[in-house]
């Protein structure tokens, strides 16, 4: 089945650094990747949609300059946190969809800005 | 805008107990529904799916049936595991036209399930 890589999985930073997340898709093509947060105890909020090759499209309230979406090629899309802060910390997942199988998951990013 | 509704948790349950996970929602249109699972240190994965109004998703003993008069999915599953400990998603996803779409989440319920 479809495998989406996501590194790292953990990642400590000190405040006003860049932090870079990588999502990759092993065994399949991905025109589209979602890149969603989570803060503690609330849902899985979408933050944006990359599609290869273009700017990515991303939700209301989220700033576009601070959290950086490249998807250069059919198998990477990278979330870079500019200038990150505690508030910043969070929980980060991507995700490939419109494939034959559905939406496929990374395991995820914990981000702790200190 | 499109919401989903899920029970808080922790749920702590012991094994071979009747489980059920209640997820509703609101949506602008009609939408597809999913229950994902997050097992520890791993990726979501789905679980199973509905695309319309009463259809019952399964898979590994779990079920949802799409309930568009109630709009609910509650998951169920007749005897847990301890192996069925987890973090569940209830989400779902309406068609825009536009192209792929992301899903909205609920909050996600974390199930224990004790020996």
């Amino acid at each position: 089945g479809a495998v989406v890589s996501q590194h790292p999985s953990r990642v400590i930073c000190k405040s006003g650094t860049s932090v870079k997340i990588e999502c990759r898709s092993l065994d399949f093509q991905a025109t589209t990747m979602f890149w969603y947060r989570q803060f503690p105890k609330q849902s899985l909020m979408l933050m944006a949609t990359s599609n290869e090759g273009s700017k990515a499209t991303y939700e209301q309230g989220v700033e576009k300059d601070k959290f950086l979406i490249n998807h250069a090629s059919l198998t990477l899309s990278t979330l870079t946190v500019t200038s990150a802060h505690p508030e910043d910390s969070s929980f980060y997942i991507c995700s490939a969809g419109g494939t034959r199988y559905g939406y496929t998951f990374g395991s995820g990013t914990r981000l702790t800005v200190v | 805008g499109d919401s989903v509704t899920q029970m808080e948790g922790p749920v702590t349950l012991s094994e071979e107990a009747f489980l059920t996970i209640n997820c509703t929602y609101t949506a602008t249109g009609y939408p597809s529904l999913f229950w994902y699972v997050q097992y520890p240190g791993e990726g979501l994965q789905l679980l199973l799916k509905a695309t319309k109004a009463d259809d019952k998703g399964s898979n590994k003993g779990f079920e949802a049936t799409y309930r568009k008069e109630t709009t609910s999915f509650h998951l169920e599953k007749g005897s847990v595991q301890v192996s069925d400990s987890a973090v569940y998603f209830c989400a779902l996803k309406v068609y825009s036209g536009g192209g792929a779409d992301g899903l909205t989440f609920g909050k996600g319920t974390h199930l224990i399930i004790q020996p």
